[in-house]
């Protein structure tokens, strides 16, 4: 069964500090993705980055990329130079390789709170 | 504007009296899940479909019921609510293919009294 644990319940970080928020994943399976999300306080849930199990090169998306140490099935998020506008939960998920993208497992959360 | 469109936003009800909980999107896309947070449990999935007619159970489905008719649709049906499903409900749709991101609609706030 595929899990995944985020044990940073909370984290509270400086402005314009980078951050970096853990994950960490259990499978049995060569073949898998991994996702991380924002939930801002106003809800919705917003897309920030993927990691493909074969892909060679960490994954950058602007002031977000991901430290993908596949040997630890660690897919840490870093967030470079913090902005207020970062305050949010952050949620890393799994996709099912027995399902492709139908079916995704997600961590607990992380609330992540920037102070000025 | 691409996006996934769920109503209503809020609802409080009382135990027993049945709803649904609707969700559109206009992406086109073949694959649509339902999920619930619920505080320090993450989101878990409900059901999901991958594509008409196709629908499959997730992780805490006792309680729900969904169907898809179209494909742009994917109502959540509770049927007898109780107070055990409030929560946060999330609709989110994806085109099949690895890496696509699911894309989330904004959320309905259930309380179920």
């Amino acid at each position: 069964a595929q899990k995944i644990t985020q044990t940073q319940p909370g984290m509270f970080v400086q402005e314009k500090e980078a951050v970096t928020l853990d994950c960490t994943y259990d499978t049995s399976d060569p073949s898998y993705g991994l996702f991380w999300y924002k939930q801002p306080s106003s809800g919705e849930m917003i897309f920030l980055i993927y990691q493909g199990s074969y892909d060679q090169q960490n994954a950058t998306e602007g002031r977000y990329s991901l430290n993908f140490q596949k040997a630890r099935k660690s897919a840490n998020l870093v967030i470079s130079a913090s902005q207020l506008g970062d305050s949010a939960m952050y949620f890393c998920a799994m996709r099912d390789p027995n399902f492709g993208n139908e079916k995704l497992t997600f961590g607990t959360g992380t609330r992540l709170t920037i102070i000025p | 504007e691409a996006q996934v469109t769920q109503n209503p936003r809020y609802l409080i009800t009382v135990t027993g009296k049945k709803l649904t909980v609707t969700c559109s999107q206009n992406m086109n896309h073949e694959y649509m899940s339902w999920y619930r947070q619920d505080p320090g449990l993450g989101l878990r999935q409900i059901y999901y479909s991958m594509n008409v007619e196709v629908t499959d159970k997730g992780d805490v489905p006792e309680g729900y019921k969904v169907s898809r008719k179209e494909k742009r649709n994917f109502p959540l049906i509770l049927e007898s609510p109780s107070p055990n499903q409030t929560s946060l409900y999330f609709c989110a749709s994806a085109y099949q293919g690895t890496g696509q991101p699911q894309h989330f609609g904004d959320g309905t706030r259930l309380s179920i009294l």
